[in-house]
């Protein structure tokens, strides 16, 4: 059973472009967590997803930030417009379930923003 | 609101001693709790979780946690410490509501000869 793949897992923008990280649930997963790490700090909730539903954005960023996870395919996360403070490690991480099921996470994509 | 404090930012150990991770966190009910590992450039990797029942919780890699309501604690342990040990660890808190984990800054582990 493969894990939760992340990619690219290196991204690099000019300040302005756009910014999509795709994410691929475990098999059998049906609920995507996106997480931000800046470097030197932990990992900071961002939004959870569900199959076409956002369910919780409150950690997302009012603007230039958007994700979805369409009935078909994987969970995106974008970012419009980078800014060099997006720099950032992104990691998805999926569950099972709801609440507090364990949540396993992908490698994660290391955004630089030039 | 919630809040997890991992108080050591970085620590060292010889290979082969023991070791202790410091974990607290701030919740009105009782906390899911996790144990995180974390590799240099690679994801995070589930070490131990605690949801109910026995406080002392056993995980992977011979890694252990006790679970303190009275402290608010939820401290990691291992007895004897190896080199490929050495990443950052993460505590982190599941809430109820919401679907969100809070997590730790983490702490540094280096393991010197």
């Amino acid at each position: 059973n493969a894990g939760v793949m992340q990619n690219p897992r290196h991204l690099v923008r000019r300040r302005g472009q756009e910014a999509r990280l795709r994410c691929s649930p475990m098999k059998g997963h049906s609920h995507v967590y996106w997480y931000r790490q800046l470097p030197e700090e932990g990992l900071k909730f961002m939004v959870y997803l569900q199959k076409e539903n956002i369910i919780d954005e409150s950690g997302m960023p009012k603007e230039r930030f958007s994700a979805e996870f369409p009935k078909e395919g994987p969970s995106i996360l974008r970012i419009q417009q980078v800014v060099r403070g997006d720099s950032a490690a992104y990691f998805c991480a999926s569950s099972i379930g709801f609440g507090t099921d364990t949540q396993y996470f992908g490698p994660g994509t290391r955004l630089t923003v030039l | 609101a919630q809040s997890v404090t991992q108080p050591d930012i970085h620590i060292t150990v010889s290979e082969g001693a023991s070791l202790e991770l410091r974990c607290n966190y701030s919740y009105g009910a009782t906390p899911y709790l996790f144990w995180y590992v974390q590799s240099p450039g690679q994801g995070l990797q589930l070490l131990l979780k605690y949801f109910s029942g026995d406080t002392l919780v056993q995980g992977i890699k011979g890694f252990e946690a006790e679970f303190k309501r009275s402290q608010s604690s939820f401290n990691l342990r291992k007895p004897s410490v190896h080199w490929s040990d050495a990443a950052e660890y993460f505590c982190a808190v599941g809430v109820n509501t919401g679907n969100q984990f809070y997590f730790g800054t983490g702490t540094s582990l280096t393991v010197i000869p």
